[in-house]
């Protein structure tokens, strides 16, 4: 059973509208989440992370908000840019668990 | 300051034969993960070790499939009887001592090993 998990596949927008990825958990022990960018053959880098006594934090032009009572958190890029084109991992860690939980992905494409 | 390290970047295996992955950690790194991921997938957990110790193995195929992390040299995934179904990128990533990921969050990954078994 998924305990991250992104249900949107993939998004288009235009570039300089907003971004908003979604990803739902089931784990009420998870303290951490995190986002992370993924470019084809290439690693996973590290995007921005949200404590699970936060509701918002924000980084540049990437916001990412937190609602417990739902187990759903959000990523906002604004304005989205071409560049920003890559898949997007949705992650979390915490519990009894020493690594991170790491959703399917949401290929983003961020038109001209 | 070189980041994680993971070779080869490609690996060609029959079935039946040997792939070995290895994974150098980021400098002062002790703590090192395996993911897998499969086309089309997320990236999926499967062990995470410190030096000389396997901390968590509870993603790992029972059969076939061993990691290990001496006390010198790189981290090593390592798949015995290769089928078709082990082709998959196979990325490394560490975090350094006393943080665990459950503290912190982050963890840097390597660029990945991905493996083609014909």
């Amino acid at each position: 059973d998924q305990q991250v998990k992104q249900n949107s596949p993939s998004l288009s927008v235009q570039e300089g509208r907003i971004s908003i990825l979604n990803c739902d958990y089931t784990n009420s022990m998870f303290d951490y989440f995190l986002w992370y960018k993924k470019y084809p053959a290439e690693g996973p880098t590290f995007l921005i992370s949200i404590s699970s006594i936060k509701d918002k934090n924000e980084d540049g032009r990437f916001t990412v908000f937190l609602n417990k009572s739902a187990k759903h958190l959000s990523l906002h890029i604004v304005p989205s840019q071409p560049g920003d084109s890559a898949v997007y991992f949705c992650a979390a860690s915490g519990g009894s668990q020493g690594n991170l939980i790491f959703g399917k992905g949401t290929k983003l494409s961020v038109k001209p | 300051n070189a980041g994680v390290m993971q070779n080869p970047r490609h690996l060609v295996r029959r079935r039946g034969q040997e792939a070995r992955l290895r994974c150098s950690p980021m400098k002062g790194h002790s703590h090192v993960y395996w993911y897998r991921q499969l086309p089309e997938e997320g990236l999926k957990f499967m062990v995470y070790l410190q030096k000389e110790n396997i901390i968590d193995e509870s993603g790992m195929p029972k059969e076939r499939f061993s990691a290990e992390f001496p006390k010198e040299g790189p981290s090593i995934l390592r798949i015995q009887q290769v089928v078709r179904g082990d082709s998959a990128a196979y990325f490394c990533a560490s975090s350094p001592p006393g943080r665990l990921a459950s503290n912190t969050g982050e963890l840097f990954f390597g660029e990945g090993s991905r493996l083609t078994v014909l």
